[in-house]
């Protein structure tokens, strides 16, 4: 199965910060890398589908890059909602996996 | 636009079989699969199987000799059983859509195994 690696584990971040999120494949995954928030007691939510297309409804702050085995999460200029932990998820070979996940706190 | 509401059974005895039941409103099941993803409490997400439109399955090796996803497009549902739970299927349990991401998703239901 397809191992995917995100860095850091967890970052303390302050608002209007630059924040870049890392998600790494153990194989080539071409595009098909997602990128979901979630919020504690909450289901994940879509932020952006094959690696760089921002979901609907989606703040423009968030942009996604990468194909693949590299991905980066880049948000533009943190706010306090953006407290939440990250994956990153592929869905080119079976099964379906997700990062480790990426804790963002806001000081 | 698509909605997923899920239900089921939220405390289980070791060996009991886990059964979850998700509901879907304002969209077709063509050309998408439902999906079911878990989280144990603290931890990371992790995919159990899907099912598409026309019955085809697919399972975590992980868990593939204990699951069984299947479909009522009859009721707008799809469902999960996962036999011989122990207390390492402890979790909260999610449907989903997947058009290979996955989209939306339910609210979650907490499953405790606990003797």
């Amino acid at each position: 199965e397809v191992v995917l690696t995100q860095s850091p584990d967890f970052q303390s971040v302050t608002p209007k910060e630059r924040v870049t999120l890392t998600c790494r494949a153990s194989q080539s995954i071409g595009i098909n890398l997602h990128w979901y928030q979630q919020k504690p007691d909450q289901s994940p939510k879509l932020l952006i589908k094959y690696a760089s297309q921002s979901f609907s409804g989606v703040p423009p702050r968030f942009s996604g890059s990468g194909s693949g085995t590299e991905f980066t999460l880049t948000i533009s200029s943190l706010e306090a909602e953006d407290a939440a932990t990250y994956y990153c998820h592929q869905s080119t070979i079976l099964p379906n996996t997700f990062g480790q996940g990426t804790k963002l706190e806001i000081k | 636009q698509v909605q997923l509401q899920q239900w089921g059974a939220g405390l289980l005895k070791p060996s009991d079989t886990l059964s979850l039941t998700c509901g879907v409103s304002g969209g077709s099941f063509s050309g998408y699969y439902w999906s079911w993803i878990r989280q144990p409490p603290g931890k990371g997400l992790e995919w159990i199987g899907e099912v598409n439109h026309s019955g085809s399955t697919n399972y975590n090796p992980s868990l593939k000799s204990r699951v069984s996803i299947s479909l009522d497009k009859s009721r707008n549902q799809f469902s999960l059983n996962l036999t011989s739970v122990t207390a390492a299927d402890t979790a909260v349990y999610f449907c989903a859509r997947r058009w290979n991401w996955l989209d939306p998703w339910g609210q979650g239901t907490l499953v405790t195994v606990s003797s």
